[in-house]
């Protein structure tokens, strides 16, 4: 695609509830980034993929968080018993192989959890 | 472990004043890249200029312009003749060149008053 693309853009949903975040990268890029960002902040870091290795998971807050990545393409963020604090805009970016290549990033998914 | 500070959480003009946003940084890699990002009232991060570190060049583009001094571990972003446009804020970020994460400042925000 042109872009990268997230959906849904906002998603409002009930504490205690499940939720499943959609990531679609550039077509090509081997790398894929997950972030967080609360109201008026800065953008923490929540997980890495980079091509058939490992992801970087240092950056998930606690073990209702995590995320995969399909075929290489496509990521999914699952929250499982979403809590208040869960509640922030998810971020998701993507780039060519190699720490010096620029992270193309897509307009997010606000995330209300009442 | 790495580190980026952006002092200025917000930063008042009016339209054709210049606007310099500092940036600091910390790394113990010795090759490392420095990128600068625009979010815009929008919400899409807007990637803007990469640096290497072992390129210590300034660069103009525009109405923009960086400063990178590797001695004082600072890259700071100037808007020369600012305009309503540049209201957003704006990110500083930074990525060593044997990691994955991309390391984010906390942001200033720019308001361009006409």
């Amino acid at each position: 695609g042109a872009g990268v693309s997230q959906s849904p853009s906002n998603k409002v949903t009930e504490k205690g509830k499940d939720v499943e975040l959609r990531c679609d990268p550039i077509s090509g890029h081997t790398a894929l980034y997950w972030y967080r960002q609360s109201l008026g902040q800065g953008l923490e870091f929540l997980i890495y993929f980079q091509g058939n290795s490992a992801p970087d998971k240092s950056g998930l807050p606690s073990d209702r968080f995590s995320a995969e990545r399909t075929g290489g393409s496509v990521s999914t963020l699952t929250i499982q018993r979403t809590q208040q604090e869960d509640s922030a805009v998810y971020l998701c970016a993507s780039s060519w192989e190699g720490a010096a290549t620029e992270a193309f990033f897509g307009q997010g998914t606000r995330l209300t959890v009442v | 472990a790495q580190k980026v500070t952006q002092a200025q959480t917000e930063i008042s003009v009016v339209e054709k004043e210049d606007v310099t946003l500092d940036c600091v940084y910390e790394t113990r890699d010795t090759t490392y890249y420095l990128f600068w990002y625009k979010q815009p009232p929008s919400g899409e991060l807007v990637f803007l200029i990469r640096r290497n570190s072992f390129d210590e060049q300034n660069e103009i583009s525009g109405r923009y312009s960086w400063n990178f001094q590797k001695s004082t571990s600072s890259f700071n972003f100037t808007i020369t003749a600012s305009q309503v446009v540049d209201s957003a804020v704006y990110f500083c970020a930074l990525r060593a060149a044997a990691g994955n994460k991309l390391t984010f400042g906390g942001g200033t925000r720019v308001l361009v008053k006409p």
